[in-house]
């Protein structure tokens, strides 16, 4: 079977730094992807790691370390407009694994 | 500009009833997903397509069917809605080999009383 595991929720302040962690059990894993959803509303891409490593795309990065089947979504200077949920995804076999999201929840 | 669209946006049925949900995209893309959310639960895939007359099961396929007729459509039918139905759905779709990144439409939210 497939699992993923994240934290139900995280708090920060406008202007901190964020990490949102991601552990994985999967078989056929090609990836780990990270989606944005906010309340009442549709979840959208952020970003995809088939590599180890760091990806970066403006102030949120997502990280991959396959031997240790982990992730992570960096989020940095947060706004209030960042509050929403967060989830990670496996791909395999051309269909994504979601896992049961993360709540960020940013205070002025 | 391509999008992803549902309807409808909310229904309200009632148990035992036949629900169909609608799904059309104007991306082309050959890859259509269906999940259900539910809290605690996260998104969970009831059934997917990789072309037209192609359909798989997901993780939580039953109670529901899907039939591809055309790149555009994935409609999703509840043959006999139940209680336990009751969610918000969401339809998505890639490009074939690129299930990292879907599109989601806006979602149905469906009451089973």
């Amino acid at each position: 079977g497939q699992s993923l595991e994240q934290p139900s929720e995280v708090t920060a302040v406008e202007g901190a730094i964020v990490q949102i962690n991601c552990t994985y059990q999967t078989s056929g894993f090609y990836g780990l992807s990270w989606y944005q959803q906010h309340d009442g509303g549709a979840p959208t891409f952020l970003s995809y790691n088939a590599l180890d490593g760091l990806e970066e795309t403006g102030r949120f990065s997502s990280f991959l370390s396959r031997s240790d089947s982990y992730g992570y979504l960096l989020l940095q200077e947060l706004q209030m407009k960042d509050s929403a949920s967060y989830f990670c995804a496996c791909t395999g076999t051309d269909k994504l694994i979601f896992g049961t999201g993360t709540r960020l929840q940013v205070f002025p | 500009d391509a999008e992803i669209t549902q309807s409808p946006r909310h229904k309200i049925t009632e148990t035992g009833r036949q629900v169909t949900l609608a799904c059309h995209q104007t991306w082309n893309h050959n890859n259509m997903f269906w999940y259900r959310q539910d809290l605690g639960h996260g998104l969970r895939l009831i059934h997917y397509s990789y072309g037209v007359q192609d359909t798989n099961k997901g993780e939580v396929s039953d109670g529901y069917s899907v039939s591809r007729s055309n790149t555009e459509d994935l409609p999703l039918t509840l043959e006999s809605a139940a209680s336990s139905q009751t969610s918000v759905y969401f339809c998505a779709s890639s490009e074939p080999m690129k299930a990292d990144t879907q599109y989601f439409g806006p979602g149905t939210r469906l009451t089973v009383l």
